[in-house]
């Protein structure tokens, strides 16, 4: 199985460009989210889904957007990059069982806005 | 509001030394707590969790974790620490009403041969 995938790996962006980040997860999990790391703060959750057609903000949802179309993808759209988005992303997906906190986290995406 | 607090942003041990690193949440049930390892350019592998009963859990790659209620403390542990250890660590506390985690700052390991 491949688990959770996110392309791109790297990607530079200028301010002001658009771009969406992709994750898709391929063992059939019904809660998808992302996450931002930086130095110092941890990860922080972005946007999170429960099924598709639902998704709902998480801690630093600004300048983000997300849609859940499918059960399999969860992608992540920045309208109008900004500096402060340079960071880390992170796709993590679980099962939506009671009791199962078994999260599945990608590789990650390296964001550079210039 | 659910918090973790890792007080140590880098530790150096030496190679076969004992390791100890705290965590700290605050919540106001019985918290759903969890160590993540995370090697330079990696995703996030979950290490060890605690949801309930025995307070000492087991994970893998020989770590451990104790959760003290009284401390409000849920410290990873290994007896004898392998270069192949370092790494960024993070704890993490389930938050119920976004059924999601979050997440401590995280701290480096560093091991000297």
């Amino acid at each position: 199985n491949a688990g959770v995938t996110q392309t791109p790996k790297f990607q530079v962006l200028k301010t002001g460009q658009s771009m969406t980040l992709q994750c898709a997860q391929d063992m059939n999990h019904e809660y998808m989210s992302w996450y931002r790391q930086d130095p110092g703060m941890g990860l922080r959750l972005i946007h999170y889904s429960v099924g598709a057609g639902i998704t709902d903000q998480g801690e630093v949802p600004n300048g983000y957007n997300v849609s859940r179309s499918t059960t399999e993808d969860f992608p992540l759209r920045l309208l109008s990059a900004a500096p402060s988005q340079t960071s880390v992303y992170f796709c993590a997906s679980k099962r939506q069982v009671n009791g199962d906190y078994g999260y599945t986290f990608g590789s990650g995406t390296r964001l550079t806005v210039v | 509001a659910q918090s973790v607090t890792q007080p140590d942003i880098h530790i150096t041990v030496s190679e076969g030394a004992s390791l100890e690193l705290r965590c700290n949440y605050s919540y106001g049930a019985t918290p759903y707590l969890f160590w993540y390892v995370q090697s330079p350019g990696q995703g996030l592998q979950l290490l060890l969790k605690y949801f309930s009963g025995d307070t000492l859990v087991q994970g893998i790659k020989g770590f451990e974790a104790e959760f003290k209620r009284s401390q409000s403390s849920f410290n990873l542990r290994k007896p004898s620490v392998h270069w192949s250890d370092a790494a960024e660590y993070f704890c993490a506390v389930y938050r119920t009403g976004r059924r999601a985690l979050t997440f401590g700052s995280g701290t480096r390991l560093q091991v000297q041969p």
